[in-house]
């Protein structure tokens, strides 16, 4: 069935740049997605690639996806404080839609 | 989010209660889905809805039930068969169709007391 996976925490400095990782197991997704979600929020779009690109960059944030291996990353340059949050990947099922959501990485920044 | 809203923020229930969260959204999107977070969990899809008149059930619809009278509401009732109905109701919006990128409300948090 389909999965989403995503490791639980994340810890950096401030300064630093943010890798979250996310695995998922349905080749035939069209589209995924990263979301980022603060304490109590609802969840804010970041930014989404198309299946037939491999890299998407926008300001700090750059998604790379491998779609042989079903690896989609966010890196977050220069991260800042503002950044702590809880981010979701999520994958878009061919021809339905239903968004498939993993766990979340929470990500917290300290000086 | 700006253009989708839901109320109340907070909602306490006593068991055997049901109770009806509102979804609201202005920006003319013909889908709208709600979607259940439980602490350490990913969103689980309850019941969306692709166009007025017209709703279909999610991953986790029973104890639940929706409308959709009007383009811009999607209410969502959790009725006293829903066994643990304790999480946080988040509502999206999209245009719709295989390209549909969704958009989030702020959330309502509902406890069962």
């Amino acid at each position: 069935g389909e999965d989403v996976e995503q490791s639980l925490f994340l810890s950096v400095r401030e300064g630093d740049s943010s890798v979250i990782n996310c695995t998922y197991t349905d080749s035939s997704s069209t589209y995924l997605y990263w979301y980022k979600q603060e304490p109590g929020a609802g969840l804010q779009l970041l930014t989404y690639i198309f299946s037939n690109m491999d890299m998407k960059q926008d300001q700090r944030l750059t998604v790379l996806l491998n779609k042989k291996d079903k690896h989609l990353s966010l890196r977050i340059a220069d991260t800042q404080t503002g950044d702590s949050a809880i981010y979701f990947c999520a994958e878009r099922s061919g021809g339905y839609n239903k968004l498939i959501f993993g766990a979340g990485t929470r990500l917290a920044v300290h000086p | 989010d700006g253009g989708i809203t839901q109320s109340p923020k907070y909602l306490f229930r006593k068991e055997g209660q049901n109770v009806t969260l509102s979804c609201e959204q202005n920006l003319n999107h013909d889908a709208m889905y709600w979607y259940r977070q439980d602490p350490g969990q990913g969103l689980r899809l309850i019941y969306y809805s692709q166009i007025v008149n017209d709703f279909q059930k999610g991953d986790i619809a029973e104890g639940y039930s929706v409308s959709r009278e009007k383009k811009e509401s999607f209410p969502l009732t959790v009725t006293s068969a829903q066994k643990n109905p304790t999480a946080f109701y988040l509502c999206a919006t999209g245009k719709g169709g295989n390209t549909d990128t969704q958009y989030f409300g702020p959330g309502t948090r509902l406890t069962v007391l």
